[in-house]
């Protein structure tokens, strides 16, 4: 079954970080690029960059630039994103996903900040 | 930054025809794509490379580019359309994605 599997909920600290996996079966992981996109409590889609599974190079919004990391593990078709020094208004749904067709999201990791 | 901008809300009857616009300065070079993402729900792929539709996508859904505006067209609006929908292109570099503001489509 081609699918995109992403870690559980997570609850975290300001300024603390938090890395969220995507585990991808039923397709040649390395194919196709990984998307992170993120979506706060009742608002819009937001685009966080990219990772190329094959070569590892990666393609960060200028807005997460120095605050995003995403990674993969080819051995285990998995793709990650970390954010570090959390805030608030990193509250958010985040998902992986192939955004182009043929098109594969996951169902999204709830990430909460909060004291 | 590269920006697309949508409509915040478009309302139609059961039946209708609703049209979503999105206009960004890359599209005359760059693809639309179009999202419709229910309440609590992951993004489904509705148009891809500005008027494809993906299997399963029912027929009433169309999309079309011209000059700076693509547009999502559904002829013949249900009241299950209801939903929002989100423009996706890259910049002129191609290297980056952005979404637009998302829609929110009303049929009733």
């Amino acid at each position: 079954q081609v699918q995109l599997v992403q870690s559980g909920a997570e609850v975290k600290k300001p300024g603390a970080s938090v890395k969220v996996s995507c585990k991808a079966s039923g397709y040649t992981f390395t194919g196709y690029y990984m998307h992170w996109v993120r979506q706060a409590p009742g608002q819009g889609l937001e685009w966080m960059g990219w990772i190329n599974p094959n070569s590892g190079g990666t393609n960060y919004a200028q807005k997460f630039q120095g605050r995003v990391t995403m990674t993969r593990d080819t051995s285990i078709s998995t793709a990650y994103m970390e954010l570090s020094r959390l805030r608030s208004d990193d509250t958010a749904v985040y998902y992986c996903a192939r955004v182009t067709h043929p098109a594969l999201w996951g169902r999204g990791t709830l990430v909460t900040v909060s004291s | 930054s590269y920006e697309l901008t949508q409509p915040p809300s478009v309302s139609v009857s059961p039946g209708q025809t609703a049209r979503i616009t999105c206009s960004g300065d890359a599209l005359p070079k760059k693809y639309a794509y179009w999202y419709q993402q229910k309440s609590g729900q992951a993004p489904v792929l509705v148009i891809y490379e500005d008027s494809k539709r993906p299997s399963g996508i029912p027929e009433r859904f169309s999309g079309s580019s011209s000059g700076t505006m693509a547009t999502l067209t559904i002829s013949g609006a249900q009241v299950e359309d209801e939903a929002d929908y989100y423009c996706y292109s890259t910049d002129s570099s191609g290297n980056h994605v952005v979404f637009g503001g998302g829609t929110k489509l009303t049929v009733l």
